[in-house]
């Protein structure tokens, strides 16, 4: 069973700033990885699937990367609204997933 | 561009069972399944279990393989999520979600549900 660490657990950046938020595996795995975004009191909202393949309307300064055992979620200038719970979602083999724990992301 | 609509919020005492309705439309039911996500207060989400919309078939998270069980009745193109022996570990929201890509990338609602004596 793949285990998904993200990391830090809280990032502060100043707004305009990059953010860059990881997420490890205990093993290597496939590229089908997802990041979602979630606000207090709202669903999960998928951003980034498949690595870095951006989901409909999510905007072009949220990028995805890595491989093997390391991916990262990118916000290349953060803005006030991206104030969220940042997930990963690693798809394991049949039909199998598992979650990060999250990182939480606020302004400096 | 399709939507999930759950049963909505439950109280239960501990031991009991609850069973939630997730039901979707939109898209062609039987072409994607559907993942169960749970969310403990002020913690991360947690992936419970899938299920074929097509088959039927199912697969289960180890932690609670022995309590839960996904069906489907394709003809109200509904999936249900039943979880047994009820403690207050079991209190959290309980998603349902379109898996896509191998990615869930609709949501319904999202289900409170509250175990306390």
């Amino acid at each position: 069973e793949v285990v998904m660490t993200q990391s830090p657990a809280t990032l502060s950046v100043s707004p305009g700033e990059r953010a860059t938020l990881s997420c490890g595996a205990s093993q290597s795995v496939s590229r089908n990885l997802a990041w979602y975004q979630q606000k207090p009191g709202q669903t999960p909202r998928l951003l980034i699937y498949a690595t870095s393949s951006r989901a409909t309307g999510t905007p072009d300064r949220f990028s995805g990367s890595g491989s093997g055992r390391d991916f990262t979620l990118t916000i290349s200038s953060l803005q006030s609204e991206d104030v969220a719970v940042y997930y990963c979602l690693q798809y394991e083999n049949w039909r199998t997933w598992a979650f990060g724990q999250g990182t939480r992301v606020e302004i400096k | 561009q399709g939507q999930l609509v759950q049963s909505g919020g439950e109280v239960k005492r501990p031991g009991a069972s609850v069973k939630i309705s997730c039901t979707t439309s939109g898209y062609t039911f039987i072409s994607f399944g559907i993942v169960w996500v749970r969310q403990a207060p002020g913690q991360g989400l947690e992936w419970m279990g899938w299920i074929s919309a097509y088959s039927g078939d199912t697969k289960y998270a180890q932690k609670v393989q022995d309590r839960v069980t996904l069906s489907k009745d394709t003809s109200t193109s509904t999936v249900y999520m039943e979880l047994r022996s009820l403690t207050s570990n079991d209190t959290a929201i309980y998603y349902c979600a379109r898996e896509w890509s191998f990615a869930l990338d609709i949501w319904g609602q999202g289900t409170v549900v509250t175990v306390s004596s």
